[in-house]
């Protein structure tokens, strides 16, 4: 089944750690994105790539970095650097410029 | 500054009511309006969309009316269910760029039997 994978479901960071949080897709989708859910405050743009080994910074982008070095993966690393990283994330990957597809988020919570 | 405002934040309708989700939005260069569909613990996943030369939309009990001059796109659920308990978000799309994706705020609806 084509879709997108994120990993884990539940994550607990450590003040001072960086973790990371996995996103593959099987689509063959170009463009690739990560979210930050937060209730209330609906889908805000964390980064965002359209192709291979190139990536731009979204609406919140400090405090995260992302790499994008297979078609499949963009994985997110949330850094110590982010003060408030409890919130749900979410992935998506797009053929073109309308569809978003989502997967089932991780949620980061701190320890 | 959000570009696609929603309301309400929440919603409770009774089953077999009419479920309505109102947003609006100022970039008169959106051209594409999706509205997407979240249960708890999952992603979006998208419901219904719209283009601006289309002033309704009707896919089985949910339908988009769109309102090009006001600016006000909306979300009607006939019948509401039960299963149709969810968080709803209504986007505006731009034609260009890859950071083209606007979202609302999200409404939490409940339909209770």
């Amino acid at each position: 089944d084509g879709g997108i994978t994120q990993s884990p479901k539940y994550l607990f960071r450590k003040e001072g750690q960086n973790v990371t949080l996995s996103c593959e897709q099987n689509l063959n989708h170009d463009a690739m994105y990560w979210y930050r859910q937060d209730p209330g405050q609906g889908l805000r743009l964390i980064y965002y790539s359209q192709i291979v080994n190139d990536f731009q910074k979204g609406d919140i982008a400090e405090g995260y970095s992302v790499s994008r070095e297979k078609k499949e993966s963009f994985p997110l690393t949330v850094t110590s650097a982010q003060k408030n990283p409890t919130a749900f994330y979410l992935c998506a990957s797009s053929p073109g410029i309308r569809a978003q597809h989502f997967g089932d988020g991780t949620r980061l919570s701190i320890l | 500054q959000q570009q696609v405002k929603q309301s309400p934040q929440s919603l409770i309708v009774q089953k077999g009511g009419i479920s309505i989700i109102n947003c609006a939005y100022e970039n008169t260069a959106f051209d594409y309006f999706p509205w997407y569909q979240q249960f708890p613990g999952k992603g979006p996943a998208l419901l219904i969309a719209i283009r601006p030369d289309v002033s309704e939309k009707k896919e089985g009990r949910f339908t988009i009316s769109f309102n090009k001059s006001a600016k006000q796109f909306s979300l009607h659920i006939m019948d509401s269910q039960p299963g149709d308990s969810a968080t709803y978000f209504c986007a505006a799309n731009l034609q260009t760029g890859a950071n083209n994706l606007f979202f609302g705020t999200g409404t939490r609806l409940t339909v209770i039997p």
